[in-house]
């Protein structure tokens, strides 16, 4: 069974950069057809995408936040990561790494269990 | 980019009532289409994608439809456990989540 974990700093202080790392098991990040992406929800809101990073390392960010994003992967340990620079109280959220089933018919099919980012001083 | 409206934003109902929620897209996302089922403190759980196609392991009484713009995730009986915020999310271009439904209990 496919599982997905983040672990990060769960406090970062404003304009600093806010660094998280999915570690996915029961499958390879290199499987055919599939992307890996983050989500965050604001305390009490509703998700907004914020990446996905495919085969081959190709990146697509939320024109929202690309200036600000960067997605990385590291096939060596089956993980990928999330890079979020010069944040503020405004990216305070509950972080998710999903899978996106791409061409196996799209939608985020596994989710971690998300992990809670407070920007603060 | 293309903003996802849901409605209502809160729905009351009871249980064995039928319940529909409504994703309007402001273009056509060509049927690329999700629904997520979402209880506090938990991640979303995919339940339908491809505007209609059940995910394994959710029940029949989740449905989904549409095309073009608007959407629809029907619950043809609804029971205790489904009572949580529901989201809808394109994927034709990019990903854009809905701004949920909160099915409560009448």
């Amino acid at each position: 069974q496919l599982q997905l974990q983040e672990s990060g700093s769960g406090l970062v202080r404003p304009s600093q950069t806010l660094s998280l790392t999915c570690a996915v098991s029961g499958d390879s990040i290199n499987s055919g057809g599939y992307s890996w992406s983050w989500i965050r929800q604001p305390p009490g809101q509703g998700l907004e995408w914020i990446g996905s990073i495919y085969q081959g390392g190709n990146t697509y960010y939320n024109p929202s936040l690309k200036s600000r994003v960067t997605i990385s992967e590291d096939r060596s340990n089956n993980q990928f990561s999330l890079n979020l620079n010069s944040v503020t109280a405004a990216d305070t959220a509950v972080y998710y790494c999903a899978r996106d089933s791409g061409s196996h018919g799209g939608g985020f099919d596994f989710w971690g269990q998300g992990t809670l980012v407070t920007v603060s001083s | 980019d293309i903003q996802m409206t849901q409605s209502p934003s809160t729905l009351s109902a009871s249980v064995g009532d039928r319940v529909t929620i409504t994703c309007r897209a402001s273009q056509n996302i060509n049927g690329w289409l999700a629904w997520y089922q979402q209880k506090p403190g938990q991640a979303p759980k995919l339940l339908i994608y491809k505007a209609s196609t059940l995910q394994s392991g959710v029940p029949s009484r989740f449905s989904g439809s549409g095309s073009g713009t608007e959407f629809t995730l029907t619950i043809s009986s609804l029971q205790p456990d489904d009572f949580a915020t529901y989201y809808c999310q394109q994927y034709n271009t990019y990903s854009t989540f809905g701004g949920g439904t909160k099915v409560e209990i009448q």
